[in-house]
């Protein structure tokens, strides 16, 4: 396993301005999970694929934020006309089917100034 | 709807002394439990896991922690902390009827600060 990998690690932007993250899964991991963690707080549930079906998503994903996985691989997180309340940790997970531990990437900082 | 507690969010230890860190859960409906590591800057690392059978299970680098059904419990213990055990841990759980998704309900985290 090479582990889940994120890309970037931070981001800065400015407020206004559109942002988009990528997830790479472990390989053979067909579940793929994205949280946020904002300071001093645990990891909140955004959305969830199994392969490339996007299956639940979570109230605190406003429709400014979208996310896909288009081959059932790699996954991406666009946010829209950021806020400074979406500064946090943006995190992806995978994990296999019918496997309840989730690994974690090393996760996208993004800081909205 | 599951939720978990982590009441300490800051345990300070000295270094080769035994630690616990309290996790409690909440759950209308049985449960998998994790203890996951987050060291600064970087992603969560799962610790350990509670899926079924016993109910004592052991990390390898000398982490436990026992599921207590009755108290709705799984605590993390290490007999004699080291320095490089400092890190955020954080105490998780997913629903056993949780339907596809399986996502996990975190608790806020506990800081270890082991001292020398």
């Amino acid at each position: 396993d090479t582990g889940v990998s994120q890309d970037p690690r931070h981001k800065i932007t400015k407020r206004g301005q559109n942002v988009t993250f990528r997830c790479d899964p472990i390989s053979e991991h067909n579940r793929l999970y994205w949280y946020r963690q904002t300071l001093g707080q645990g990891p909140e549930f955004l959305t969830y694929f199994q392969n490339e079906a996007q299956l639940e998503k979570s109230r605190l994903l406003s429709d400014r934020f979208s996310a896909e996985r288009p081959k059932g691989s790699f996954s991406t997180l666009e946010i829209q006309r950021t806020e400074q309340g979406d500064s946090a940790m943006y995190l992806c997970a995978s994990s296999r089917d019918k496997a309840y531990e989730q690994y974690f990437g090393p996760g996208t900082r993004l800081t909205v100034t | 709807a599951q939720s978990v507690t982590q009441l300490d969010s800051q345990v300070p230890v000295f270094e080769e002394a035994p630690v616990e860190l309290r996790c409690n859960y909440s759950s209308s409906v049985s449960v998998y439990l994790f203890w996951y590591v987050q060291y600064p800057n970087q992603g969560l690392q799962l610790l350990l896991k509670y899926l079924s059978g016993s109910t004592l299970v052991e990390s390898i680098n000398g982490f436990e922690a026992e599921f207590n059904k009755s108290q709705t419990s799984f605590h993390l213990r290490k007999p004699s902390v080291h320095i490089s055990d400092t890190a955020e841990y954080f105490c998780a759980v997913s629903s056993l009827y949780g339907g596809a998704t399986n996502k996990l309900i975190f608790g806020t985290g506990t800081l270890l600060a082991v001292q020398p």
